[in-house]
């Protein structure tokens, strides 16, 4: 069965750093988004991508943020100066079409900035 | 925007019992309400959906229901196993809009 698979499953990084989040998504589909889900907590929407660029973004995804879909299969997310605040898990996610169709969950990405 | 409303935050039933999760949601244009389950560690994983366009969706022992007029919607677990024993999470999203708003999750536990 596809799945989105997402690299690496665990980063650990400085407060300050750059970090790039990678995810593949389904390679049919045609919408992928970035969730992220502080430990013990809900899972919240961070962005939408579609036709290479942002369909939406939420007020957590502030300019530190920014996707990128460099190729034709790769998604994903940096992080430009780290903030104590953004260690959490990370899933990115996609699905073939928008609102009301099923998003795939890739296992997600711990991050932890110290 | 969209607000989703989860309750109660934990659960603890016995072995063989049901279980019920009730949600509300804000924003009367959602059309899609997914339910996932997520294990410790792992990554939420959909365990059934309804649309605005159905009242009732059952599959196996989970079953959804959705109450367009009152904007809620609730999962109903019957024959608990141990195995169900996980974080459950209520979602919403519209149709004009791509994004999936969730709820802040229940714990079930499931006793033996």
């Amino acid at each position: 069965e596809p799945e989105v698979t997402q690299t690496p499953s665990h980063q650990v990084t400085q407060m300050g750093q750059e970090v790039i989040l990678r995810c593949v998504p389904i390679s049919n589909h045609l919408y992928f988004y970035w969730y992220r889900q502080i430990l013990g907590q809900k899972v919240e929407f961070l962005v939408s991508f579609y036709n290479n660029e942002i369909s939406e973004k939420s007020e957590i995804f502030d300019d530190q943020f920014s996707v990128e879909r460099p190729d034709g299969s790769n998604f994903t997310l940096k992080i430009r100066s780290t903030k104590l605040e953004d260690s959490a898990m990370y899933f990115c996610a996609s699905s073939v079409a928008m609102g009301g169709t099923e998003a795939f969950f890739g296992q997600g990405t711990r991050l932890t900035v110290v | 925007g969209e607000n989703v409303e989860q309750h109660p935050s934990t659960l603890s039933v016995q072995e063989g019992d049901s279980a019920v999760i009730k949600c509300t949601y804000s924003d009367s244009a959602s059309n899609y309400f997914p339910w996932y389950k997520q294990e410790l560690g792992k990554r939420p994983q959909l365990i059934i959906d309804i649309r605005s366009n159905v009242g009732e969706k059952k599959d196996q022992r989970i079953a959804v229901t959705l109450n367009k007029t009152a904007k809620h919607f609730s999962l109903h677990i019957t024959e608990t196993q141990p195995e169900d024993s996980a974080v459950y999470f209520c979602a919403a999203s519209m149709g004009r809009d791509d994004k999936i708003i969730f709820g802040k999750g229940t714990r079930l536990h499931i006793l033996p």
